[in-house]
């Protein structure tokens, strides 16, 4: 068990939908990560957040959003979905803002139907 | 990001034997490096990790080699043994402190 905790485990929607992903970094971590992860595209950083600032961007679309709430957790947005966007998303968590050491939790499953 | 899924490279091992994933990065600026291990349905479990200053780094039964020269990482798990079988990649931290990963590998131990 890492101690990054994400909800829900799975997610089955519509096209043009809107859902949110939720993360709980580990105890003490103030940086959070959001990673996609598909078949075709692997591992493909979203974007980072450090002690609720935005920290980088990564290839995140424009319908999709996050936030780091002052507990440190975060919550990714993700709206008008299409059937691309169903993958595993994964939430990751470090100590620093340096991209060091990331645990990553055990992701969402997002199926866009 | 390259291509992953059902187009991974695979590695297969016989139990017991010693495993060397490699991992060719891309760019020389790069001063971080860490692999990660993952199983099916689970998120990345971080191994090892290694400073651009260092050559190798040892954890517990497993070694991380550094070539700066050739830009090549490699992973070596000792006595490969049935729960090493998953998806191992690797990333490198460039510029703006992003990681990048690689399309991973895929470890199949024989019994």
């Amino acid at each position: 068990d890492s101690g990054v905790t994400q909800t829900p485990k799975h997610l089955i929607t519509a096209t043009g939908q809107r859902v949110t992903l939720r993360c709980s970094p580990r105890s003490g971590d103030l940086s959070v990560y959001w990673y996609q992860q598909s078949l075709d595209q692997g591992l493909q950083f979203l974007i980072q957040y450090y002690n609720g600032e935005e920290r980088a961007k990564g290839n995140i679309l424009e319908r999709f959003s996050a936030q780091q709430f002052p507990d440190l957790h975060s919550e990714l947005n993700l709206s008008s979905l299409e059937l691309g966007d169903s993958a595993l998303y994964f939430c990751a968590s470090s100590t620093t803002a340096t991209n060091e050491k990331l645990f990553f939790g055990s992701g969402t499953q997002l199926s866009v139907l | 990001g390259e291509s992953v899924g059902l187009h991974l490279p695979t590695l297969s091992v016989q139990e017991g034997d010693n495993s060397i994933i490699n991992c060719a990065y891309s760019n020389s600026a790069s001063d971080y490096f860490i692999w990660y291990k993952q199983e099916s349905g689970k998120g990345p479990q971080f191994i090892i990790d290694i400073r651009s200053n260092m050559d190798k780094r040892q954890g517990q039964r497993v070694t991380v080699l550094l070539n700066k020269t050739v830009k090549h990482l490699s992973l070596q798990i000792a006595a490969t043994q049935p729960g090493d079988s998953a998806v191992y990649f690797c990333a490198e931290r460039a510029a703006g402190n992003k990681l990048t990963f690689g399309g991973g590998t895929r470890v199949l131990v024989k019994p």
